[in-house]
């Protein structure tokens, strides 16, 4: 049974730093993995999608990686923004072509 | 291209009461999802549609929950009785296709917020 675990729960830093927020998952038979925006009260976005086979995607200050051996997928954000505070949820795609969904990372970035 | 569409947007009722839910999904989108999000959880699927067929329903409590997807297009979520337990948002999801998992990306709406009293 796939289980996704997302580290940390919670991440709270200065405007200006570069972050990482981590995902993992059990078992590696995955097609794919797509990142998540959700802010307060509202839906998710999509942020970066990542296919099996591929190993990174990048859009604009994200970038997002995949290591299905290892079953760990990173996002990395350059230079936050206080806008880009959220909560960032990540949710992968295996068995009958469902998403299994992490408990996600509140994050807020200060001004 | 219009998003994802659901409504109503909030719902408040008491227990033992009954709810529905809409959700229009993307224009050509073959896979439609309900999932429900528990405050401070990430979102649960409850039943997957791969146009009017029922794909995965493992998770949907199915003594009370029902949902349908007349005509492979839009889908009503309904529960009935409601329980305290139910308050969630309601959230509804579309992809193109399942068939291979490629171009499989979720567009999410908005959601409902049910409160159960």
């Amino acid at each position: 049974k796939q289980e996704v675990t997302q580290i940390p729960a919670a991440l709270s830093v200065p405007e200006g730093e570069n972050l990482v927020l981590n995902c993992s998952f059990t078992d590696s038979a995955i097609y794919n993995l797509q990142w998540f925006r959700q802010d307060p009260g509202k839906g998710l976005t999509s942020l970066l999608l990542i296919q099996s086979s591929q190993r990174e995607q990048t859009s604009g200050r994200l970038n997002a990686s995949l290591d299905k051996s290892s079953g760990r997928s990173t996002l990395y954000i350059a230079a936050s923004q206080p806008g880009d505070s959220a909560t960032y949820l990540c949710a992968v795609g295996s068995g009958t072509y469902k998403y299994i969904f992490g408990t996600g990372t509140r994050l807020k970035v200060l001004a | 291209e219009a998003g994802v569409a659901q409504s109503p947007r909030y719902k408040i009722i008491e227990k033992r009461q009954s709810v529905a839910f809409w959700c229009n999904p993307i224009s050509g989108h073959a896979t439609l999802y309900w999932y429900q999000q528990i405050l401070g959880q990430g979102p649960k699927l409850l039943i997957q549609f791969q146009n009017n067929g029922v794909v995965d329903d493992s998770q949907l409590p199915k003594d009370r929950f029902s949902a349908e997807r007349l005509k492979g297009v839009d889908s009503t979520l309904k529960i009935q009785p409601a329980k305290l337990e139910d308050s969630a948002v309601y959230l509804c999801a579309s992809s193109q296709h399942r068939t291979s998992g490629l171009n499989n990306e979720q567009f999410f709406g908005p959601g409902t917020r049910l409160t159960v009293l």
